[in-house]
């Protein structure tokens, strides 16, 4: 069973707040993940790292930033959230395999008022 | 542009009988389709997975068809169950891109007792 943590699981925080949302894997995966769902559509890749010190944007343009200083930990960072940045967060990993599927974390559903 | 297509928002099916569960994609260089699941609060949850170079592949009540001419993938549960119900999204990846797996906007199963 995958072991993925996100902290927190609901956050509702006023305009302009920095926030960080955390993401800790304790499988020792190289490969980690940031996705962003709105509800009722699909998933969208905002971050991902392959490795410590390696991090790249996704398909989806993203004002938050991300940092991979060890391989276990993936936070996410919004320097001043906004309301159009309410959604749910979804961290993921993967083994280094060529045929690897994703584990998900829970989740964190953020809400900026 | 969607690259992974779920056309069916939602599904109902009764306990016993057969789910299916379709997929249809226009990227032709994907190489690996999974199918997760996910209940309300909680992240995908990884099910079954299937690479290009197979076409079929089964776990327990679950199996995954891929028919690469048609681009179309699908999901069969039998039988279902009522702890199936939730959603279950598609997903995909780019064997050139492989950092990122694309998921389709999901399915509502409802299994019906």
């Amino acid at each position: 069973e995958a072991d993925i943590y996100q902290t927190p699981r609901y956050l509702v925080i006023g305009t302009g707040k920095k926030i960080t949302l955390e993401c800790s894997q304790t499988m020792g995966h190289d490969k980690m993940y940031w996705y962003q769902q709105d509800p009722g559509m699909e998933l969208h890749l905002i971050h991902y790292s392959y490795g410590v010190n390696s991090t790249e944007k996704g398909d989806l343009s993203s004002e938050s930033t991300v940092s991979r200083i060890r391989t276990e930990h993936f936070p996410l960072t919004l320097e001043s959230a906004r309301p159009s940045h309410t959604s749910q967060y979804l961290c993921a990993s993967s083994d280094a395999q060529a045929f690897a599927p994703l584990h998900f974390g829970n989740g964190t559903r953020l809400t900026v008022t | 542009d969607q690259q992974v297509k779920q056309n069916s928002p939602s599904l109902s099916v009764q306990e016993g009988r057969i789910s299916i569960l379709n997929c249809d994609y226009t990227n032709s260089m994907f190489d690996y389709f999974l199918w997760y699941k996910k209940y309300p609060a909680e992240g995908p949850t990884f099910l079954i997975s299937i690479s290009s170079i197979k076409d079929k592949n089964e776990d327990g009540r679950f199996t995954v068809f891929l028919n690469k001419s048609a681009k179309h993938l699908s999901l069969h549960i039998v039988p279902s169950q009522p702890g199936d119900s939730a959603v279950y999204f598609c997903a995909a990846r780019d064997q050139l891109y492989g950092q990122n797996f694309v998921f389709g906007p999901g399915t509502r199963l409802s299994v019906l007792p």
